[in-house]
C-alpha cells in the first residue's frame, strides 16, 4: 500500500530564512509526488508536482522540491520565508502501480515569524 | 470557471440522522474523491470513483456510501451519521492519468450532536 509520512507536525521558521518542510512516501511502483497548501478555512491548493525528470522542482510562490529516490523523499523548500507562507503543508503520492489513489500525509503547520 | 464546488458548506446534524453532501465540478474530469480532515490525521480518502458509474473504497469508507451517475457530480452519504463523523470533508477531482493534480472544493464542516 502507498503511504505518505510527514515527520514534523511543525516548522517554524524567521521570515528571510531557507525553510524545509520533510516528506517521505513509500509506494511499490513509479512515485508521483504533489506539494499542496492549505490556508485558514478553505481548501487545498495545489503548489507543485514531481512526475519524472529532474530531481529539483519548481513550483508556485517560489516553493520548490527535492526528489530523491534513494531516501525516498521529496522535500519542500524555499529560499527566503515570508510570514505569507504560513499555513498548513500537505505531501501527496500516487503509486504508478496502484493506478488512481492519491494518499496525503498528515500535515505540517509552517509557522513563519517576523 | 468554478473548478469544484460543495454544497452545504456547514450543516449539524443529529445522532442518526441522515444527509447528502455534493460535489460538482466543471473542468470535465474522470476522477473524483471524497476526503475528511481531521485535526493531527491530514486527510483520509473515504470513497473515490474513476468515471461516471464508478465508485471505489478508500481508507475510511465505512459509515458513507457514494454516488456518480453523472460525471460533474459526486455524492457523498450519511445514513446515519455519528458524532464520529464530526469532520471537516473535501471533494477534489482531477483529469485522467497518475500525473495530474487534484483540484479541491472548499470543503463542508459537518457536526453531528
Amino acid at each position: 500500500a502507498q503511504s505518505v509520512a510527514q515527520p514534523e507536525d511543525q516548522v517554524n521558521v524567521a521570515e528571510g530564512n531557507p525553510l524545509t518542510v520533510k516528506c517521505t512516501y513509500s509506494v511499490s511502483g513509479n512515485p508521483y509526488l504533489f506539494w499542496y497548501v492549505q490556508y485558514p478555512n478553505r481548501g487545498l491548493q495545489f503548489l507543485l508536482k514531481y512526475i519524472t525528470g529532474d530531481n529539483l522542482v519548481k513550483g508556485s510562490y517560489g516553493f520548490e522540491a527535492e526528489f530523491n529516490k534513494s531516501q525516498t523523499s521529496f522535500h519542500l523548500k524555499k529560499p527566503s520565508a515570508l510570514v505569507s507562507d504560513s499555513a498548513l503543508y500537505f505531501c501527496a503520492v500516487r503509486d504508478g502501480n496502484a493506478g488512481n489513489m492519491l494518499t496525503f500525509g498528515g500535515g505540517t503547520r509552517l509557522m513563519v515569524k517576523p | 470557471n468554478a473548478g469544484v464546488t460543495q454544497t452545504p458548506k456547514f450543516r449539524v446534524l443529529k445522532t442518526g440522522q441522515s444527509m447528502t453532501l455534493l460535489c460538482a465540478q466543471d473542468m470535465n474530469h474522470e476522477y473524483m474523491y471524497w476526503y475528511r480532515q481531521d485535526p493531527g490525521m491530514g486527510l483520509r480518502l473515504i470513497h473515490y470513483s474513476v468515471g461516471e458509474g464508478t465508485t471505489a473504497k478508500g481508507e475510511v469508507p465505512d459509515g458513507y456510501n457514494v454516488s456518480r451517475l453523472k460525471k460533474q457530480n459526486f455524492l457523498l452519504g450519511l445514513e446515519s451519521a455519528a458524532p464520529s463523523q464530526t469532520s471537516v470533508y473535501f471533494c477534489a477531482s482531477s483529469s485522467l492519468g497518475v500525473r495530474t493534480e487534484a483540484f479541491f472544493g472548499q470543503g463542508t464542516r459537518l457536526t453531528v450532536v
